[in-house]
């Protein structure tokens, strides 16, 4: 089955600066990628997604990358904003017949110290 | 609101109880998951009804049973549970297609906290 890595576990950063998150997964046959963001107490909520069939996506502040080669994608979020600050979850699936098993990551804590 | 809503939010109970958690959603969707979240472990797949048919069980304990008898309701039946049990357990829907499976975003309700005494 998928197995997904995701770094770091813990993040903090200046309000304005970058922040980069990176997954890895095992099976090659994936091709759908979201991130969830969860603030504290609330529920998971998807930000951005990409399929295999592009590198990248952006949606204002937030970009994913992919590379479906290395078997890995990250998220990118600039110039930061506190509000910002919540757990990010990547995930990977093979979107396919029969198939939903979509298979997260650890999770990353980010904090944007204002 | 995001149309997943669970009840109850805060369940304490004991080894020995029987209790229900409820998941209503209100999006059309007609795809219902249980999902597990404990403190630094990823996300865990519990069950999944497509259509109301379960299609997947991801080798969850039989002391978890869940029922889902129409597509807009999904229950997860709890008995005789253990104290690692204790856990946030998310509901979520999708609009999914038998024929393509998982193919789009996932709504969460707020989730039930469950403390297993």
């Amino acid at each position: 089955g998928e197995n997904v890595e995701q770094h770091p576990s813990t993040l903090s950063v200046q309000e304005g600066d970058s922040a980069v998150i990176k997954c890895t997964y095992s099976d090659s046959a994936s091709n759908y990628f979201p991130w969830y963001k969860q603030e504290l107490g609330k529920r998971p909520q998807l930000i951005i997604d990409i399929r295999s069939n592009v590198g990248e996506k952006k949606d204002q502040r937030i970009a994913v990358t992919l590379n479906k080669t290395a078997k890995h994608f990250s998220l990118h979020i600039t110039e930061t904003q506190p509000e910002d600050s919540a757990v990010y979850f990547c995930a990977a699936n093979y979107s396919g017949a029969g198939s939903y098993q979509l298979t997260f990551g650890k999770g990353t804590k980010l904090s944007v110290i204002p | 609101e995001t149309g997943v809503t669970q009840t109850p939010r805060h369940l304490v109970m004991g080894m020995t109880n029987k209790k229900s958690l409820k998941c209503e959603q209100h999006l059309g969707h007609n795809a219902m998951y249980w999902y597990k979240q404990s403190a630094k472990k990823p996300l865990e797949l519990m069950f999944v009804y497509s259509l109301e048919e379960r299609v997947e069980n991801n080798s969850v304990p039989s002391r978890f049973s869940p029922e889902c008898p129409n597509s807009s309701h999904l229950f997860l039946h709890l008995h005789t549970l253990q104290p690692e049990d204790s856990a946030l357990y998310l509901c979520a829907s999708s609009q999914d297609s038998s024929l393509a499976g998982y193919t789009g975003e996932l709504f969460f309700g707020e989730g039930s906290r469950l403390t297993v005494l």
